[in-house]
C-alpha cells in the first residue's frame, strides 16, 4: 500500500524549534519530488516546501524561507522539515505529500494524514 | 503569486442534484496545470482532477472538470451523500503553488 505517514508534531513555544518527519513505503521514493503543506485549523491548504527527488535542489514559501529546511534521506524513504524561529502564526495541521508524476512537477496524489504543531506560550 | 478565487463559498444541494464549483485565477494558469481536491472533516485532502480535466484514479466519471487560462469548472453531475466536504482547486504550473480558499459543498 502506498503511504505517507508524518510524525514530530507538539507543543512548542514561539522562537522554539521542531523536526517533523514524513516515512514513505509502497513505491520508490527516491523517483518522486515531495512536498509539505499546512492547514491552520479550520482553515484552507497552504504549500510550505518543495523537494526534489534527490533533495539538490528546494524550494520554500516566502512566510517560511529562512526559518524551515527541508531535506530527505532516500536511503531511508524518509522526507523531513526543520523549523526554527517558530511563530504563532506557524500553528497548523503539516501534510507531507507526494507528486504525481516521477520526477516531475505536478498535482499532489498521495497524502499523509498530517501532524499538528502548535506554537504556543 | 498567482491567487485563486472560488465560489460560491458554501454550496446545498440534494443527493442527485448536480454540483458547479468555480475557480478562477488571478493570472493564466501555465499549461492549465489545476487540480481539484475534496477534504472530509479529519481527513486529508484527496486528488479528483489534475490538469484541470483528467480524472485521478479511482475517481467517478461524474466528476469533472473544464476550464483553461484563468476560468475552471468542477462538475458533479449526480450528487451522492458522500461527495460532502469541501473542494480546493489547486495551481502547479507557477511557483508558489497556490490553492483557492474551498467550497464548501453540503448535501441537503
Amino acid at each position: 500500500e502506498v503511504q505517507l505517514v508524518e510524525s514530530g508534531g507538539g507543543l512548542v513555544q514561539p522562537g522554539g524549534s521542531l523536526r517533523l518527519s514524513c516515512a514513505a513505503s509502497g513505491f520508490t521514493f527516491s523517483n518522486y519530488w515531495m512536498y509539505w503543506v499546512r492547514q491552520a485549523p479550520g482553515k484552507g491548504l497552504v504549500w510550505v516546501s518543495r523537494i526534489d527527488s534527490d533533495g539538490s535542489s528546494t524550494h520554500d514559501a516566502d512566510s517560511v524561507k529562512g526559518r524551515f529546511t527541508t531535506s530527505r534521506d532516500n536511503t531511508k524513504n524518509t522526507l523531513y522539515l526543520q523549523m526554527n524561529s517558530l511563530r504563532v502564526e506557524d500553528t497548523a495541521l503539516y501534510y507531507c505529500a507526494r507528486s504525481r508524476v516521477v520526477g516531475g512537477y505536478d498535482a499532489l496524489d498521495i497524502w499523509g494524514q498530517g501532524t499538528m504543531v502548535t506554537v504556543s506560550s | 503569486e498567482n491567487v485563486l478565487t472560488q465560489s460560491p463559498g458554501t454550496l446545498s444541494l440534494s443527493p442527485g442534484e448536480r454540483a458547479t464549483l468555480s475557480c478562477r485565477a488571478s493570472q493564466s494558469v501555465s499549461s492549465s496545470y489545476l487540480a481539484w481536491y475534496q477534504q472530509k472533516p479529519g481527513q486529508a485532502p484527496r486528488l479528483l482532477i489534475y490538469g484541470a480535466s483528467s480524472r485521478a484514479t479511482g475517481i467517478p466519471d461524474r466528476v469533472s472538470g473544464s476550464g483553461s487560462g484563468t476560468d475552471f469548472t468542477l462538475t458533479i453531475s449526480r450528487l451522492e451523500p458522500e461527495d460532502f466536504g469541501v473542494y480546493y482547486c489547486h495551481q502547479y504550473g507557477s511557483p508558489p503553488r497556490t490553492f483557492g480558499q474551498g467550497t464548501k459543498l453540503e448535501i441537503k
